[in-house]
């Protein structure tokens, strides 16, 4: 499986604009990329995914590069509900298991 | 509500002792999973189901076993043979293996502490 890297942490101001950063330089043409975000003491939830163009819905934006090297999770105003650990995933539909690789993900602190 | 419930939320054991963690869903889901999480790490699969009294180990699946009688539970044993039982252990489901854009529903997690 392809692998992801992404920054242990990042701060943010409550009401501001994030972008999470992951990059991907080994993603294959037919590879996925997923968010997931996990909240203390949670299990994981779906945040959004694409495999091309920029997606929307109605927590997050994808912003995905043109050489699919890379991709931008972009919360449009922090939440103080916003902090948790965020994963950006990629998956193969070709994959046996169809479980998601995780790495550690970005831990996001909000600040009021 | 639809959704994932995993029982008990804590649960102690002393050493040597098998236990059994539930898993349910209500999502009508044909795919089942099972991740540890350790401290600070990421998610590892321990087994997956694609369909009733079908079941594949995952990547660290030693120690553990599962069944899936019906299609609504997954219940994951853990069993003596496993060396660091002490985790935070997920539940997750999706409509089915194949399609990558299924999300994953994930239960709230049992943390089991060992003794």
């Amino acid at each position: 499986d392809a692998k992801t890297t992404q920054p242990n942490s990042m701060e943010s101001n409550e009401e501001e604009p994030v972008h999470l950063p992951c990059n991907h330089s080994t993603i294959s043409g037919t590879d996925y990329i997923h968010w997931y975000r996990q909240l203390p003491s949670q299990g994981p939830e779906y945040v959004i995914h694409g495999l091309t163009s920029n997606v929307n819905n109605r927590m997050a934006s994808l912003a995905i590069a043109e050489d699919r090297k890379s991709s931008t999770l972009i919360l449009h105003r922090a939440t103080l509900r916003d902090a948790a650990v965020y994963y950006c995933i990629l998956r193969d539909p070709g994959g046996s298991q169809g479980n998601l690789i995780f790495g550690k993900g970005t831990k996001l602190s909000v600040k009021p | 509500d639809g959704g994932i419930t995993q029982s008990p939320k804590y649960l102690f054991r002393k050493e040597g002792q098998n236990v059994t963690l539930s898993c349910e869903q209500n999502l009508n889901h044909d795919a089942m999973y099972w991740y540890r999480q350790d401290p600070g790490q990421g998610l590892r699969l321990i087994y997956y189901s694609q369909i009733v009294n079908d079941f594949q180990k995952g990547d660290i699946a030693e120690g553990y076993s599962v069944s899936r009688e019906k299609k609504e539970s997954f219940p994951l044993t853990v069993t003596s043979a496993q060396k660091n039982p002490t985790a935070f252990y997920l539940c997750a489901s999706s409509i089915d293996q194949g399609r990558t854009y299924n999300e994953q529903f994930f239960g709230p997690g049992t943390r089991l502490t060992v003794l």
